[in-house]
């Protein structure tokens, strides 16, 4: 069965560049989550999209920003990086289906972030 | 306050045992669900199993279990007959209606397997 696929897998960026990251929600879900990882964390919840509308914003900084695209697939922009972005970046995909609270969420493998 | 809670930073099992792995939350919502989620040293995020609260039997998916005690507001994990490859982070997650589009993460517990 299709996943949901990131990319890239890794990347490797310096101080005050920008990073693009790309999720393809696995087929027919309409809802697209980003989170961010760091090093011995758990998952942070950044940002949400619903068919296409965003639909709710975590701990989600100034300088990035995120849209989803008429195919459904979401971009995670990121400007000005800093060190302490380097973490794993996680998409998810779910399809909502009335709202019923044990959908659950399909990760994508993730996109290493490393900024030098 | 923490919506999910995961006393356990880390863990060690002898191999063919099982292991039980806390989790506790807080909610005021009637409707939720809680998940566990897996995640290898790869860094993948794998689900494992999920409960409703709503659903009156503990939900089992192969080895993994899920201890459900709703009064408590604890989903811990049960792995029967551990195997090696089961060593891994593994995150308690729970979304609820009110905030549907969220979900939240434990800190997560590291689980070693001894051969």
């Amino acid at each position: 069965a299709a996943g949901v696929i990131q990319s890239p897998r890794h990347l490797i960026k310096e101080k005050r560049e920008t990073a693009t990251l790309k999720c393809y929600p696995i087929p027919r879900h309409d809802t697209v989550y980003w989170y961010q990882q760091g090093p011995g964390q758990d998952p942070q919840f950044l940002i949400s999209f619903y068919e296409k509308m965003q639909s709710d914003k975590g701990s989600i900084p100034d300088r990035f920003s995120a849209q989803q695209f008429s195919d459904y697939h979401s971009e995670l922009n990121m400007s000005s990086l800093e060190l302490g972005d380097s973490a794993l970046y996680f998409c998810a995909s779910s399809l909502r289906r009335g709202y019923r609270p044990y959908n659950e969420q399909f990760f994508g493998p993730g996109t290493r972030l490393t900024v030098l | 306050a923490q919506k999910i809670t995961q006393t356990q930073p880390g863990m060690f099992v002898q191999e063919k045992e099982a292991v039980t792995l806390d989790c506790t939350y807080d909610t005021s919502d009637q409707s939720y669900g809680l998940f566990w989620y897996k995640q290898p040293s790869s860094g993948e995020m794998i689900f494992l199993i999920y409960q409703g609260s709503y659903d009156e039997q503990n939900a089992t998916e192969g080895r993994y279990s899920l201890n459900f005690q709703k009064a408590r507001k604890s989903a811990n994990l049960v792995i029967s007959a551990s195997q090696l490859g089961d060593s891994a982070m593994y995150f308690c997650a729970m979304r609820e209606v009110r905030n549907f589009n969220k979900f939240y993460f434990g800190s997560g517990t590291k689980l070693n397997v001894k051969p």
